[in-house]
């Protein structure tokens, strides 16, 4: 069974663009979950989307936004990108009310 | 408000040896706990989930236990191997905000 797929691995990106991270859940699964993880701050709760609606949302500011569609498959956005962005940007899928199971992340640089 | 504590931060134990990492939580109020492995650079690896109404998990040389009234889970491993290095991640997937709340996770090295 395939896991949760996150598309790019990598990205070089230069302050005051914007970026779309994809993550496509495990099959069956229609709750996907977003975090940022810093060496400084861990990890930390963007946001989790269930079937398509925005279930719950981390403390980021409006700059960071996601979706999902009806496929379940997510899409994470950060407009205005500033330096502090950099990080990897880690995608989980669960079924509702279970565990969870991560993708190998998007390693995201802002320069 | 849910917190999640991870004791020690880092540990280095030779090679061979059984270790015990611990993880404590403020809401007994929880459906489950996961914990996870990561890599450096890389994503995180489930490696067992307890139910609320377990009290352990074992997969292979790890065994994973909850006291819930206590606010306590306990990951251990067994006959440790340089291969177990990497960061351990405690996890409350549903918290009663219902939000993922997770340790600062457990540094392991292991010597060779």
């Amino acid at each position: 069974k395939a896991g949760v797929t996150q598309t790019p691995r990598y990205l070089i990106k230069t302050r005051g663009q914007q970026v779309t991270l994809s993550c496509s859940p495990i099959s069956g699964h229609r709750s996907v979950s977003w975090y940022q993880q810093t060496p400084g701050q861990g990890l930390q709760f963007l946001f989790e989307y269930f079937s398509e609606t925005q279930r719950n949302k981390g403390n980021f500011p409006g700059r960071f936004s996601g979706r999902q569609f009806s496929n379940s498959r997510s899409e994470m956005n950060v407009s205005t990108l500033e330096l502090g962005d950099s990080a990897l940007y880690l995608c989980a899928s669960s079924p509702d009310r279970g565990g969870y199971t991560f993708g190998s992340g998007t390693r995201l640089t802002v320069v | 408000k849910q917190e999640v504590t991870q004791i020690p931060a880092a540990l280095s134990v030779p090679e061979g040896e059984n270790l015990v990492l611990n993880c404590s939580f403020t809401d007994s109020a929880i459906y489950n706990l996961q914990w996870f492995r990561q890599d450096p650079g890389k994503g995180l690896t489930s490696l067992l989930l307890i139910q609320s109404s377990q009290r352990e998990q074992t997969s292979g040389r790890l065994n994973a236990s909850l006291d819930k009234s206590s606010g306590r889970s306990t990951l251990y491993i067994a006959a440790s191997q340089p291969g177990d290095s990497a960061t351990y991640l405690c996890a409350l997937p549903r918290g009663r905000d219902d939000k993922i709340i997770f340790g600062k996770g457990t540094r392991l090295h292991i010597l060779p």
